[in-house]
């Protein structure tokens, strides 16, 4: 049982490069979410997929968009990275709301 | 702004001690869970604790909850270098379903 794989695990992007984050639960999980953590901090929210068909802007979705493909994948796209979006991004997923979420390994990305 | 912001953003104590952090948050909230980071890896969940619970116990955790402060707490007892790793409580924002992660307390445990 994978649980939530997430790919690349790493990526290094020139300024103004686009790419497209992958990730893909096993669970059968309604919502799926994506964080990006920075160094010695805490986890904000880019965008959220409560369940398949639905994506909302998290805390901090300027510079991305995402695809809720089905309900097992949910995908991030950078379209013009910049090096403020040097960062770990995690995708998880979860039942539902009020339940608890299960999280990828995460995506180490720098753009230089 | 984040939900959640912890303190103390960092801890460090001898093996054999207690650790407690806490959480505050800002919605009114089903409920609030605790969650681990290991250096960077992804967050594994501890506990969650509901809004009509005050105390919950999960082996060497102990979390409370106090909706009034909104605020939260969780001690780990007889700590060990082995829980060694960051902390973090998240909520869902009231009515959504965005899940809010907070700051986190970077908790380092000397043997």
């Amino acid at each position: 049982n994978a649980g939530v794989t997430q790919t690349p695990k790493f990526q290094v992007l020139k300024t103004g490069q686009s790419m497209t984050l992958q990730c893909a639960q096993d669970m059968n999980h309604n919502s799926m979410y994506w964080y990006r953590q920075d160094p010695g901090m805490g986890l904000r929210l880019i965008y959220y997929s409560a369940s398949e068909g639905t994506t909302d802007k998290g805390e901090v979705p300027n510079g991305y968009n995402v695809s809720r493909l089905n309900k097992r994948e949910f995908s991030l796209r950078l379209e013009s990275a910049a090096p403020s979006q040097t960062s770990v991004y995690f995708c998880a997923s979860r039942r539902g709301a009020n339940t608890e979420a299960f999280f990828g390994q995460g995506t180490r990305l720098t753009v230089v | 702004s984040q939900q959640g912001e912890e303190d103390p953003q960092a801890l460090s104590i001898q093996e054999g001690e207690n650790a407690t952090m806490n959480c505050s948050y800002k919605t009114s909230i089903n409920n609030l869970q605790w969650y681990r980071q290991n250096s960077g890896r992804g967050l594994v969940h501890l506990i969650l604790i509901r809004s009509n619970e005050r105390e919950k116990h999960s082996g060497r955790l102990r979390v409370t909850l106090d909706t009034s402060k909104k605020s939260s707490s969780l001690l780990i007892t007889a700590s060990r270098a082995a829980d060694t790793a960051s902390y973090f409580c998240a909520t869902d924002d009231s009515g959504t379903y965005k899940y809010i992660f907070g700051t986190g307390t970077r908790l380092k445990v000397l043997a």
